[in-house]
């Protein structure tokens, strides 16, 4: 149980472009998703909670207009970094965050993980 | 949210157990203590979460003492494999987040 999985798990894109994002929650039905930052030898950075349906809540110093994220189903949310630069090339993760399973294998309200994703921008 | 405070760093040998001290002082009644494990280059990988006394699962204990100003994380017999970063973490149930500290880099040796 618990599974948390996001795609792609590594990606190489020019300055300029875009780039999306897709966690997903394989086992569970995740009420709240979150998405982190994380740059070597650091610890990991909230950007931004996201509730299904509803709009993102950003942290102080993300950009809404940059790091644009879409929570569409209790399953998926997508991180879409517009227009992206050197500066952003680090590791992404998204973490679920689910109220139970039938088969009680997850924690409720505990945050589960996805393995992360290594963006670089050239 | 509780700031907690452990070691930067711990070295250990195969076989050990480890026990990771957290200390998070201004912890609220209603927090939890949750822990995580992180390898490189992986998103973290929830280990185990108490309120209390003692919780145990199949890979780790955590010891909480009455005060719940502290906790241990204790490692039965680790491995090579153990060497991870750790976080120890205070939450509310419902909370909207987890801040993440700088984590104790635990590292087995042979």
């Amino acid at each position: 149980g618990a599974v948390v999985s996001q795609h792609p798990s590594r990606v190489i894109c020019k300055s300029g472009t875009s780039v999306k994002i897709e966690c997903r929650s394989l086992d569970f039905q995740a009420t709240t998703m979150f998405w982190y930052r994380q740059f070597p030898k650091q610890s990991l950075m909230l950007m931004a909670t996201s509730n299904e349906g509803s709009k993102a809540t950003y942290e102080q110093g993300v950009e809404k207009d940059k790091f644009l994220i879409n929570h569409a189903s209790l399953t998926l949310s997508t991180l879409t970094v517009t227009s992206a630069h050197p500066e952003d090339s680090s590791f992404y993760i998204c973490s679920a965050r689910g109220t139970g399973t039938p088969s009680g294998t997850i924690v409720p309200d505990t945050q589960y993980f996805g393995p992360g994703t290594r963006l670089t921008v050239l | 949210l509780a700031k907690t405070t452990q070691p930067i760093s711990m070295d250990s040998y195969e076989g050990q157990e480890v026990n990771i001290t957290c200390s998070h002082n201004n912890i609220a009644t209603n927090d939890y203590i949750t822990w995580y494990q992180q390898f490189p280059s992986q998103g973290p990988r929830f280990i185990i979460q108490g309120y209390k006394t003692k919780v145990t699962n199949e890979v780790a204990s955590l010891f909480i003492p009455a005060d719940r100003k502290s906790s241990t994380l204790s490692l039965p017999r680790v491995s090579l494999s153990d060497t991870a970063v750790y976080y120890c973490l205070v939450l509310k149930r419902s909370a909207r987040q987890l801040t993440f500290g700088s984590g104790t880099q635990l590292t087995v040796l042979p």
